[in-house]
């Protein structure tokens, strides 16, 4: 079985400062882990993956996560948030295993608020 | 470029009618799935079709059934439509094989009340 825990609700952050949204994931083998960001009254949009090598990766925005094996995190960063970076984020987490479908666990989400 | 598309975007039902949800994605990919998302539970999936010809069950597939129609569209039912029902429903599609690592692409969802 495989799950993710996003364990803030809401993420509250002035604009300019840094900030971070986490996730934790639980799977037994190696993970492909994802972003995604929802707008209101849209889709989900892909952010940002990790499938291997590098445990720093970058992706769309200006937002970049961390992979940490050792303790089983995929937390969401940006250097300097902006007003229009509030939006829905959900964490997700798959096995990696090649010519699968994607099954994908989603977290439940974490509400991130930029004000002024 | 319209990626994937679901109608319709909005629907009212009355318990105990039916309905289909439509999806269509225009990227080639082999693999297609339907999520429920409702607040505080994130994307719950459905049912999937990892390709043309195949369907398997999600994890919350009662009172639903689903047809892959070819590789391009796959439709979600309800039969008798409950309460419980009431969500936004999401299609997704994603690459398989090789290409399997690749991110799923989303709908912007069919908004569906149940009274």
């Amino acid at each position: 079985a495989q799950s993710v825990a996003q364990p803030e609700d809401q993420v509250n952050v002035a604009e300019g400062n840094p900030l971070t949204v986490k996730c934790t994931y639980s799977v037994s083998g190696n993970p492909y882990l994802f972003w995604y960001v929802q707008y209101p009254n849209r889709g989900l949009q892909f952010l940002l993956k990790y499938i291997t090598g590098d445990n720093l990766v970058k992706g769309s925005y200006g937002f970049e996560a961390e992979f940490n094996k050792s303790q089983t995190s995929f937390h969401l960063k940006k250097p300097s948030a902006l007003v229009s970076d509030s939006a829905l984020y959900f964490c997700a987490v798959r096995l990696s295993i090649t010519g699968t479908a994607s099954k994908l666990t989603f977290g439940t989400g974490t509400r991130l608020q930029v004000t002024l | 470029n319209a990626g994937v598309t679901q109608t319709p975007k909005f629907q009212v039902l009355k318990t105990g009618q039916s309905m289909t949800l439509q999806c269509a994605q225009d990227m080639n990919h082999n693999s297609m799935y339907w999520y429920r998302q409702d607040p505080g539970m994130g994307l719950r999936l459905i049912y999937y079709s990892a390709s043309e010809g195949t369907t398997d069950k999600g994890e919350v597939p009662n009172g639903y059934n689903v047809s892959r129609l070819n590789k391009r569209e796959f439709s979600l039912r309800l039969e008798s439509a409950a309460p419980s029902q009431t969500s936004v429903y999401f299609c997704a599609s994603s690459p398989r094989g090789a290409q399997s690592n690749q991110p799923q692409h989303f709908g912007d969802g069919t908004r569906l009340s149940i009274l």
